[in-house]
């Protein structure tokens, strides 16, 4: 049981540049969500998916993509990168809908726009 | 989306010292969840209230649940090196689908 995994860890991208951010549970999971964390303004919500075909925008969506083809990935597009999308990333899941349920998250990705 | 403001920012503590940080929310919480990160980490769920003035205790820690279920604090008696990272309350959004994450309480231990 791997619980949840990001690839990958690390990337740096140039302005402009499109790419993908995995992320996959083994929990059965059906609900997933993508954040991002920037110094002093903790974790803030990006997409959010409550099962397979369903998906939902959180607080900060812009300039991201997100489907949900199955229960078990989650990837986080983003389409034209920009500098101000250098952030970490946390891919979480839970059993069901929060907020009652506990959140489990991915080691994160660090990402760098240049 | 619902506002839950933590503080303080930063603390640093000698070892041994006791550690407390509050969270509040200017709306009631139907629960709140604690959550630690350690540096380079990701975060890890410590504990969810859900009852007006509840108290949980896991070792060293203990929280607390507002009696309005507006506020809650994590106090951590006599800190350790271990015990350093980021601490996050959460609470539910305005339409309770999601959580809406504090903006932390970063803890420094200095030996």
């Amino acid at each position: 049981n791997a619980g949840v995994t990001q690839t990958p860890k690390f990337q740096v991208l140039k302005t402009g540049q499109s790419m993908t951010l995995q992320c996959a549970q083994d929990m059965n999971h059906e609900y997933m969500s993508w954040y991002r964390q920037d110094p002093g303004m903790g974790l803030r919500l990006i997409h959010y998916s409550v099962g397979a075909g369903i998906t939902d925008q959180g607080e900060v969506p812009n300039g991201y993509n997100v489907s949900r083809s199955t229960t078990e990935d989650f990837p986080l597009r983003l389409l034209s990168a920009a500098p101000s999308q250098t952030s970490v990333y946390f891919c979480a899941s839970s059993y069901s809908r929060p907020p009652r349920e506990t959140q489990y998250f991915g080691p994160g990705t660090r990402l760098l726009v240049l | 989306g619902q506002q839950v403001m933590q503080i303080p920012q930063y603390q640093h503590v000698q070892e041994g010292e006791d550690f407390t940080t509050y969270c509040n929310s200017s709306t009631t919480l139907s629960n709140i969840q604690w959550y630690k990160q350690r540096p380079g980490g990701h975060p890890v769920f410590l504990i969810q209230l859900v009852k007006s003035g509840e108290v949980k205790k896991q070792k060293r820690l203990t929280f607390q649940f507002g009696e309005a279920k507006k506020n809650s604090s994590l106090h951590i008696t006599a800190t350790q090196t271990t015990d350093v990272g980021t601490y996050f309350c959460a609470g539910p959004d305005t339409g309770a689908n999601n959580l809406f994450f504090g903006t932390g309480t970063r803890l420094t231990v200095i030996p």
